[in-house]
């Protein structure tokens, strides 16, 4: 099975930052690369697929960016909704896989 | 509106029985492949099954391989879940989610709001 890392684990930030979120895979998935948002209680929800396409309807500030094995969710100016748990999720090879997510809290 | 509502679960003894289900609306139901994802209280996202539109092609985990089977009626639009020998570690709350494609890239474009699990005597 492919092994997703992500880091870091947690981070605290304040309101108008830039954010980065890395995402590594144990081996090349190409472009086969999707991060999810989930915030508490609620069920996952899909911001960007193939590595770098914006899903449609979620703000422009959230951006996806790599291939082969590293990855990268950057949001440009987070806003007090964007405080969540962020998972990245391989689609190359079943099983697909997630990253264990990073959560990002008010600092 | 595309909706995905997942009901079935509640608290089973531990080699126990449930049936999960999913009700589709909103979308042709028959044209997707669909998944079931489980999470654990305060863990990640675990990928439980998959079963194509035709059910042709199903998949499963190895932790629930040999106790769960997922089906789907195209008829009624639902997906199922059927989970034998619970564990403990089958706690969870259940998603049901949509498989999508891009091109050739696959994604988890819709999901339920989930149902919960419990295996505890």
């Amino acid at each position: 099975d492919i092994q997703m890392t992500q880091s870091p684990s947690s981070l605290s930030t304040s309101v108008g930052d830039r954010v980065t979120v890395t995402c590594r895979a144990s081996q090349s998935i190409s472009s086969y690369l999707n991060w999810y948002q989930q915030k508490p209680g609620k069920a996952p929800k899909l911001l960007i697929y193939a590595a770098s396409s914006l899903q449609s309807g979620v703000p422009s500030r959230f951006s996806g960016s790599g291939s082969g094995t590293d990855f990268t969710l950057t949001i440009s100016s987070l806003q007090p909704e964007d405080f969540a748990t962020y998972f990245c999720q391989q689609s190359y090879s079943a099983p697909q896989t997630f990253g264990l997510g990073t959560k990002v809290e008010i600092k | 509106e595309v909706q995905l509502v997942e009901s079935g679960g509640g608290l089973v003894q531990p080699g126990g029985s449930l049936r999960l289900s999913c009700a589709a609306s909103g979308f042709t139901f028959s044209s997707y492949s669909m998944n079931w994802v489980r999470q654990a209280p305060g863990k990640g996202l675990e990928w439980v099954s998959y079963i194509s539109s035709s059910s042709s092609t199903i998949y499963y985990a190895d932790s629930v391989k040999g106790r769960f089977t997922i089906s789907r009626d195209n008829a009624k639009n639902s997906l199922y879940l059927q989970m034998n020998s619970l564990r403990a570690e089958d706690t969870a709350v259940y998603y049901c989610a949509r498989w999508d494609f891009c091109t050739s890239y696959p994604y988890l474009a819709v999901w339920g709001q989930g149902t919960t699990v419990t295996v505890s005597s």
